[in-house]
């Protein structure tokens, strides 16, 4: 079964500043995807970004990008430039490739982070 | 937002009953899969729905049971609750073709006493 580590339960940083959340995962698996969700106060699980495992390429989106180590297992986010309203919870989570049947998102147990004004 | 329904958005039930959350999907997904968020913890699969059909399965009880509509809609039903369900329950919708991304409902906060 495949298992997913988030060992930072908080993070802070300056507003404008740049901050990395790191997230470890196990798998036997080759094929598989990563993501990471933010979820606010307002409960709604909001996808960051999405980073698909046979890619070498780290993804971006805007102030966000990740540090994928696939032979490490290692799948960072990198929030740059940040702004009070991207305090929230953050959860890692994993995705095997399409298997019928085997479509579940297995969750970190999340980092919260603040934004200092 | 993303189109992604739930209801009601709190509940409060005394432990043994029944209670049935339901979960509107977006428009165009023919997938709907729940989760339980337990108070500090990171979502657990419960169950998926594909095409009304029960689809791949977490490690919860049969008191946990769903249905899918042709509309796509969904339902999670708990029987004989117990004070551990207590939690936040997930829906999430996607669309059954490769690389999917399943959003997210706001979910429904259960309180079991």
């Amino acid at each position: 079964a495949q298992t997913v580590t988030q060992s930072q339960p908080e993070m802070s940083v300056q507003e404008a500043e740049t901050v990395t959340l790191s997230c470890t995962y196990d798998t036997s698996e080759s094929d598989y995807y990563l993501f990471w969700y933010k979820q606010p106060p307002s409960r709604q699980m909001i996808l960051v970004i999405r980073q698909e495992a046979y890619k070498q390429q780290n993804a971006t989106e805007n102030r966000f990008s990740v540090n994928f180590q696939k032979a490490a297992k290692s799948f960072s986010l990198k929030i740059s430039d940040s702004q009070l309203g991207d305090a929230a919870m953050y959860f890692c989570a994993y995705r095997s490739e399409t298997n019928f049947g085997n479509e579940k998102l297995t969750f970190g147990t999340g980092t919260r982070l603040t934004i200092i004004p | 937002e993303t189109g992604v329904t739930q209801s009601p958005t709190h509940l409060i039930k005394t432990r043994g009953q029944q209670v049935t959350l339901r979960c509107s999907s977006q428009s165009g997904h023919n997938t709907v899969s729940w989760y339980q968020q337990a108070l500090g913890q990171g979502p657990q699969f419960i169950f998926q729905y594909y095409r009304e059909e029960e689809n791949g399965r977490g490690n919860f009880p049969p008191r946990f049971s769903g249905l899918q509509f042709p509309n796509y809609s969904s339902e999670l039903n708990v029987n004989a609750l117990e004070l551990d369900d207590s939690a936040l329950y997930l829906c999430a919708s996607s669309r059954w073709v490769g690389k999917n991304i399943q959003y997210f409902g706001a979910g429904t906060r259960l309180s079991v006493l």
